[in-house]
């Protein structure tokens, strides 16, 4: 039973205008929810973070919110840049430890 | 450079073989983990360290041995592994327990074929 989805595989997005990515979970016991960042070869790099009991989280150019009624979240980047291409990873803590990631989301910024 | 070091980046084995990984960390952190990436699933918690203590174990198959020696360093002994358990192997720490919060990091992972 996957507990955090991330339905769309891959996302193109031209430079400059908004990229937003999608996540949705099942278990309304989460703590706190992550996006990570990963180029290829290497690891995934933390990006934002949100706890359940807000509703947006912003960081320079990334948003994050949250929908708990909708059990749903969600990730803004704008402007997009080329370097913002990278595989995006949702991700849900349940606890102190136990990490929960979705699939990932393939990004890419197109010039 | 994250801090987290895994070697080797690539390992290729035989069933019977027995091989370790390897993660260092000098960041100070005291939580280190184990994560298992397959093809289009998602990454999968294995093991928590804390303080050098296993505080989790993620139904792991016996396989798979870990252990750490020092809260710098993390190993991941393999033994008699089957191909399904071909992956990418990330080893991540944390400040502390819940390090998340803050953004655990991730080593760039060893890429692992079992033949």
């Amino acid at each position: 039973d996957q507990q955090v989805k991330q339905n769309s595989p891959s996302l193109s997005v031209q430079e400059g205008r908004i990229s937003i990515l999608n996540c949705d979970y099942t278990n309304s016991m989460f703590d706190y929810f992550l996006w990570y960042k990963k180029y290829p070869a290497e690891g995934p790099t933390f990006l934002i973070s949100i706890s359940s009991i807000k509703d947006k989280n912003e960081d320079g150019r990334f948003t994050v919110f949250l929908n708990k009624s909708a059990k749903h979240l969600s990730l803004h980047i704008v402007p997009s840049q080329p370097g913002d291409s990278a595989v995006y990873f949702c991700a849900a803590l349940k606890g102190a430890q136990k990490l929960v990631f979705g699939q990932g989301t393939r990004l890419t910024i197109n010039p | 450079e994250t801090g987290v070091t895994q070697t080797p980046r690539h390992l290729v084995m035989g069933m019977t073989n027995k091989k370790s990984l390897k993660c260092e960390q000098h960041l100070g952190h005291n939580a280190m983990y184990w994560y298992k990436q397959s093809a289009k699933k998602p990454l999968e918690l294995m093991f928590v360290y804390n303080f050098k203590e296993q505080t989790e174990n993620n139904s792991v198959p016996s396989r798979f041995s870990p252990e750490c020696p020092n809260s710098s360093h993390l190993f991941l002994h393999l033994h008699t592994l089957q191909p399904e358990d071909s992956a990418l192997y990330l080893c991540a720490s944390s400040q502390e327990l819940g390090g998340p919060l803050k953004g655990a990091f991730f080593g760039q992972g060893t890429r692992l074929t079992v033949v």
